[in-house]
């Protein structure tokens, strides 16, 4: 069975701060991985996308590594804001299948304090 | 444009009305998706509609009924809810439903939805 799991489930820390979100999946075959930002009730927002040939990815203050021999992933962030408080949310798509028949993880909930 | 537009945002309804989420998109992506969230939890897929035809049915209760009219529009026509379907309801899109690395899902704002 196809699984993505999240970890920490929930992290607060300083504005400031950097933290480190992980993903470890087991989905195969394997066609990309992507992190989504969810702010309480809205959508989720692509933050990366990686193929499985890339090993890192970055978007601003956010940094994405792959290990596909692993199967794991992290999401660093750099400087947090107080807007970086959000659900974080990992999801992984299989090769040549429907993009909506990916795994989600159950994401990782962020606060960021002042 | 890059957005995915849902309306309403919020909708509260009784267990005997009938009504309907609209999603609409303009980048000329082929595939649309209708997904539900419940709070603290990850979305689930309910509908894939590719190139206007349904393609996907994740074994969604028929109270749910999805509609595409062409390819920008999506709808979800709402009737005979359960409180237990209270959750938001969020709307994707993308190029087409191949799971290629360029292929992302673009998601709109959600519509909550409240069921009395």
């Amino acid at each position: 069975k196809n699984q993505v799991e999240q970890s920490p489930q929930s992290l607060i820390i300083l504005e400031g701060k950097n933290c480190t979100l992980q993903c470890n999946y087991t989905v195969s075959p394997f066609s990309n991985l992507r992190w989504y930002k969810q702010d309480t009730g809205r959508g989720p927002v692509s933050l990366t996308i990686m193929t499985f040939s890339e090993n890192t990815k970055s978007n601003g203050r956010y940094t994405a590594t792959l290990d596909a021999d692993t199967k794991q992933s992290s999401l660093h962030i750099t400087a947090s804001q107080l807007s970086d408080s959000a659900s974080y949310i990992c999801v992984v798509s299989p090769d040549y299948t429907n993009a909506g028949k990916s795994t989600f993880g159950d994401g990782t909930t962020l606060t960021v304090k002042p | 444009d890059t957005e995915v537009t849902q309306t309403p945002k919020h909708l509260v309804m009784g267990m005997t009305n009938k009504k309907s989420l609209k999603c609409e998109q303009h980048m000329g992506h082929r595939a649309m998706y209708w997904y539900k969230q419940k709070a603290k939890k990850p979305p689930e897929l309910m509908f894939v509609y590719s190139y206007e035809k349904l393609s996907i049915n994740e074994s969604v209760p028929s109270r749910f009924s999805p509609e595409c009219p062409n390819s920008s529009l999506l709808n979800l026509h709402l009737h005979a809810l359960q409180p237990e379907d209270s959750a938001l309801y969020l709307c994707a899109s993308s190029q087409d439903t191949s799971g290629s690395g360029a292929n992302v899902l673009t998601f709109g704002a959600g519509s909550r939805l409240t069921v009395l």
